[in-house]
């Protein structure tokens, strides 16, 4: 079964940081560009970050561009989102996704993990 | 970057209606363009991929459309179970921008 299981989030003081994971398992994690979505309580989707197959490039949204860095570590089958510099609006669920087909750019996300909620309050 | 404007933002119809979901883009994106479907509480759902494309599962209900920078997705005859938010998202290039989001309940 295609999965994606999401950890590391939590309760952080603005300015302070988290480093969420994104565990995969059923498919060719190498072979797929991921991405992060998050979804603000109440509010709408929005993408985050994406890195390409081979982490050859990374792409950030400008709300994070300089605080938050997407990795992944292929061996591993696990993608990383570091945040730094967290905010009050940075809290929301983050999703991590795969992308619909094999190869290196982002594309549609067919596959979501249940979410990893992070709280930034003092 | 390229703006994503989605309406109407919420719609109400009866169980079997036709529905209408529009997204436009501010520049032209081909057929780059997916839409998702998520349920309260539940985590999006792939519908429609390449605007038009039905994802694998997906009921033959749903239906995209469009190229360029309008796009649609319909609901032939809206079902109970289809009590949602929908978004459209564009995948041309990054950023990879969601539509507001049209949430769509049953009268």
């Amino acid at each position: 079964e295609v999965q994606l299981l999401e950890s590391g989030g939590g309760l952080v003081q603005p300015g302070g940081s988290l480093r969420l994971s994104c565990e995969a398992s059923g498919f060719a994690f190498r072979s797929y560009a991921m991405s992060w979505v998050r979804q603000a309580p109440g509010k709408g989707l929005e993408w985050v970050s994406a890195i390409s197959s081979s982490s050859g490039t990374t792409y950030h949204a400008d709300s994070v561009k300089g605080r938050f860095t997407i990795s992944r570590d292929n061996s591993q089958n696990t993608l990383y989102l570091q945040m730094n510099g967290l905010r009050a609006d940075d809290t929301a669920v983050y999703y991590c996704a795969k992308s619909l087909w094999f190869g290196d750019l982002p594309d549609a996300s067919d596959i979501w993990g249940q979410g990893t909620m992070v709280t930034v309050s003092s | 970057d390229i703006q994503m404007t989605q309406s109407p933002s919420s719609l109400s119809a009866s169980v079997g209606d036709r529905v209408t979901i529009s997204c436009r883009t501010s520049q032209d994106i081909s057929i780059y363009l997916a839409w998702y479907q998520q349920r309260p509480g539940k985590t999006p759902n792939l519908l429609i991929y390449a605007a038009s494309t039905l994802q694998s599962g997906v009921p033959s209900r749903f239906n995209g459309s469009g190229s360029g920078t309008e796009f649609t997705l319909t609901i032939s005859s809206l079902q109970p179970e289809d009590v949602a938010t929908y978004y459209c998202q564009k995948y041309d290039s990054a950023p990879w921008t969601f539509g507001q989001g049209t949430k769509v309940t049953v009268k």
